[in-house]
């Protein structure tokens, strides 16, 4: 089976601090996601990864960065973290070049923002 | 661009009752359609998915889905829902045609099963 795990489960941080959140897969896939789900606005696509070191803008790519220097692992980094970064972070995986591949979910990390 | 409404927050259905949990998608191209679950506490689990072929499509759990091209619909639905189907359920799309490389998502609806 597929593994996607991430670092935290639970993570509370002050504003203005910098914030990493870890994803790694375990199944040598290509693609890597990372989105934020809010209530009542489903999953939105923050930025994805095709290959080490390559990166896509998502739909709400301010405020964050991302980094991508090995395969298996996928860094989300909140440089100043905001009251309004507070959500549910979740990291996927898919397999090749395609998105028709089903994505594969870790188990998320819910942020707190004071 | 491309886009995908489900249009209902919430669906109550008793268990033992046949499901629909609606969906659709505005693409330019051609679609690939996905549905997810997520159970609580959990992440999103892939259920089944549109590509190519037969318009109806069945997935895990005893779902199934029925895509509808004129309609651009893509409902989830299932015979008999069970109390352990109470979950929310996201449907996604691709746009065949674009260079967009990620799935857009829905709004999720929650499915509430009672016993």
């Amino acid at each position: 089976d597929v593994k996607v795990t991430q670092s935290s489960r639970y993570l509370v941080k002050r504003t203005g601090e910098k914030v990493f959140l870890e994803c790694v897969q375990d199944m040598d896939h290509e693609n890597m996601f990372w989105y934020r789900q809010d209530p009542g606005l489903g999953l939105r696509l923050i930025y994805f990864s095709y290959d080490v070191k390559m990166k896509e803008k998502g739909d709400i790519p301010e405020g964050y960065s991302v980094s991508r220097e090995k395969k298996e692992r996928f860094s989300l980094i909140l440089e100043s973290a905001s009251t309004n970064q507070t959500s549910m972070y979740l990291c996927a995986s898919s397999l090749g070049t395609g998105t028709y591949n089903e994505q594969f979910f870790g188990p998320g990390t819910r942020l707190t923002v004071l | 661009a491309q886009s995908v409404a489900q249009p209902e927050d919430q669906v109550n259905v008793a268990e033992g009752n046949p499901l629909t949990v609606k969906c659709t998608y505005s693409v330019s191209g051609n679609p690939y359609l996905f549905w997810y679950v997520q159970y609580p506490n959990r992440g999103l689990q892939f259920l089944l998915k549109y590509i190519t072929g037969d318009n109806l499509v069945k997935g895990s759990y005893g779902f199934e889905a029925e895509f509808n091209k004129s309609q651009t619909s893509f409902h989830l639905k299932k015979p008999s829902a069970l109390v352990s189907d109470s979950a929310l359920y996201f449907c996604a799309v691709r746009d065949m045609n674009t260079g967009r490389r990620a799935l857009t998502f829905g709004s999720g609806t929650r499915l509430q099963v009672q016993p």
